[in-house]
């Protein structure tokens, strides 16, 4: 079954500490790997993706993650994390059927 | 470019009224999807057209729910008849190949008192 796991529910770190969120998948094909970032009231954003070539790949506000695939995770880093930060992080699965299946979210708390 | 536009940005409606929802995806994309998002169970994909053709709507809980594509420019969800537990943020998304990625809309936060 094509699935997605985001371990943390709720997150906290301080400003300027690193960040690690974790992402764990399980597709059949090779997959196309997203995470996007939702703001409260507001809608998803594409941070960044995968879906082939260089495994670590770099997206937007100084993210990036980690393709592994004998671990089947996409995990997301970041080295200084801002109070802009705060928000809801999603991790998706797709193919080339372009149906992508979301994780439960990881909400992201930064201490000041 | 306007980005994925849907209206209303907010619905409030009485239980057994009907509700509709827009959605006008991105031009040039061809597909278009409908999530809603609750607490309690995240986000959940409703339908999804290719080519404003509904591919799978194995997601839509019940009749009560009906969307439909008629052109490549807009897309509407139908709620008839709407229910409390029907209150949730519908966003509508529309991508262009499969490895692109979705761009989503602002969503619409409807409340079924």
């Amino acid at each position: 079954a094509q699935s997605v796991t985001q371990p943390d529910i709720h997150i906290t770190v301080s400003e300027g500490a690193s960040l690690e969120l974790r992402c764990n998948y399980s597709y059949g094909a090779t997959p196309y790997l997203f995470w996007y970032v939702q703001s409260p009231g507001q809608g998803l954003q594409l941070l960044l993706k995968y879906f082939s070539g260089d495994t670590l790949v770099q997206g937007i506000k100084g993210f990036e993650a980690e393709f592994k695939r004998s671990q089947s995770s996409f995990n997301l880093r970041k080295p200084s994390v801002h109070w802009s930060d705060a928000a809801e992080y999603f991790c998706a699965v797709g193919g080339a059927t372009n149906k992508l299946i979301f994780g439960t979210g990881t909400l992201l708390a930064v201490q000041p | 470019d306007a980005g994925v536009i849907q209206s209303p940005r907010h619905e409030v409606t009485e239980m057994g009224q009907e509700v509709t929802l827009r959605c006008k995806p991105i031009s040039g994309h061809n597909s278009l999807f409908w999530y809603r998002q609750t607490m309690m169970r995240g986000l959940e994909l409703l339908i999804y057209f290719n080519n404003n053709v509904p591919i799978d709507d194995s997601g839509m809980p019940e009749d009560r729910f009906s969307a439909k594509m008629p052109n490549a420019s807009f897309s509407t969800l139908k709620i008839q008849p709407s229910e409390p537990r029907d209150s949730a943020v519908y966003f509508c998304a529309s991508s262009t190949q499969a490895n692109y990625g979705y761009t989503f809309g602002s969503g619409t936060r409807l409340t079924v008192v």
